[in-house]
Order: structure tokens, then sequence, then C-alpha cells
């Protein structure tokens, strides 16, 4: 069984940039959610996606958006790179959305915006 | 808004020391708590989870119980090994927010020989 995949594995833009993070998840599983992780602390909530729809959004502006596509994998897309988006961005995928449901993370994309 | 908060780091240890990483957490409901391991440059892993209170989690000597009365989650082991320094996280997921993970800040752990 295929764990959680992400790409690139590192990235570095400048401040404007856009970036598309990319995810695969675990098989089987139709949900996905994406964690910004700043360095020293614990991973944020972006937003989950079930079954190619949005499914919760944490508090992220809306220049972070996402895609679920139908064989279930995802994207992250970010636009109007800040510094303070330098990161590492999590992906972790589930058998569905409900609170009781392990989420499977992936080993995850570090950005650095200059 | 639920919220979790863990013990701050970092806590030092000698081999074969027993560890302690206090976890509380504030939720409306029933939530599910979590333990992840975190190891230097890798993503998360699931260490153990509870999904209802009085629930006790464990895997690979660690172990943690769902105390709804405290509401509060502690994570144990009763002999470290130089293998587990690694970052610890407490999180918890409510159905009601969608299963989203809230994180506490974590805790370092460093195991000396």
């Amino acid at each position: 069984e295929t764990g959680v995949t992400q790409s690139p594995t590192h990235l570095i833009k400048t401040r404007g940039q856009q970036v598309t993070l990319r995810c695969s998840s675990q098989s089987g599983h139709n949900t996905v959610s994406w964690y910004q992780q700043a360095l020293g602390q614990g991973p944020q909530f972006i937003f989950q996606y079930y079954r190619e729809e949005e499914n919760g959004r944490g508090n992220f502006p809306p220049r972070f958006s996402g895609l679920q596509f139908p064989n279930y994998s995802s994207e992250l897309n970010v636009n109007a790179l800040e510094l303070d988006d330098s990161a590492l961005y999590l992906c972790a995928s589930s058998l569905d959305p409900g609170g009781q449901e392990t989420q499977y993370f992936g080993p995850g994309t570090r950005l650095l915006v200059l | 808004g639920n919220s979790v908060t863990q013990m701050e780091g970092p806590v030092t240890l000698s081999e074969e020391a027993f560890l302690t990483i206090n976890c509380t957490y504030t939720a409306t409901g029933y939530p599910s708590l979590f333990w992840y391991v975190q190891y230097p440059g890798e993503g998360l892993q699931l260490l153990l989870k509870a999904t209802k209170a009085d629930d006790k989690g464990s895997n690979k000597g660690f172990e943690a119980t769902y105390r709804k009365e405290t509401t509060s989650f502690h994570l144990e082991k009763g002999s470290v090994q130089v293998s587990d320094s690694a970052v610890y996280f407490c999180a918890l997921a409510s159905y009601n927010q969608g299963g989203k993970l809230i994180f506490g800040q974590g805790t370092e752990l460093s195991v000396k020989p």
C-alpha cells in the first residue's frame, strides 16, 4: 500500500509569485487535508477536500486555494506569495472526513519565499 | 474555540528514563485525541489515538489515556530510547468541525545515551 506522497520536496520562490503543491492520497482514501507548519510550531489547518468538494477551511486568506481530482489527489495553490508563507506544507489523507478517522501525513513540501 | 495545550520543551532525558508529556484540551462535544511524532526533516507519523473517554491508546511502548474529567491526554513511556528523540504533537479532531486536526505547539524530546 502506497502512503501519502507530496511534490516537490523543496521549493524556493520570490515574493509575489505563485506556487502549486501536489499531494497523492493513500489508496482508498477520499479525503485530503492541507496544513501549514511554520518553524517551531504545530501544523495549522488550511482546508480539507472530500470527494472533490471543499469541506472546511481554516483561517487562511483566499489566495490559498485548492483542488481535489477524481482520483482524490489534490493541489494547494498559493498566489501572491508573502515572506510569511515560508513553511512546511503538509498533506494528509483519511478514509473519510469524520473526526474519528486517522489522518496520514505525507513528508511535506518545504517552501521558502525570498 | 477548540484548542490544545502541551507542556513546553525541550525535554531532555537519559536513556531508560520515564517520560511524561502533558497535554490538555478545550473542546465542545466529544473530540478524538491523537499523538503524532515528527522526526527531524520528516512529516508527521501517528503514534496513538483515542476516540472516547477512558480509552487508552498505545503503540511502541507509548501510552495515553483520554481523561474527560481533567480534559487531558498525557503521553507516557516507561523507558525511553535515543531513537525516541523527536518532536511530539498532541492533537484533537471534532466531527462537527469536519475532522480538522487542531495541534498543540509540540514538545521536543531529546534522549541522551
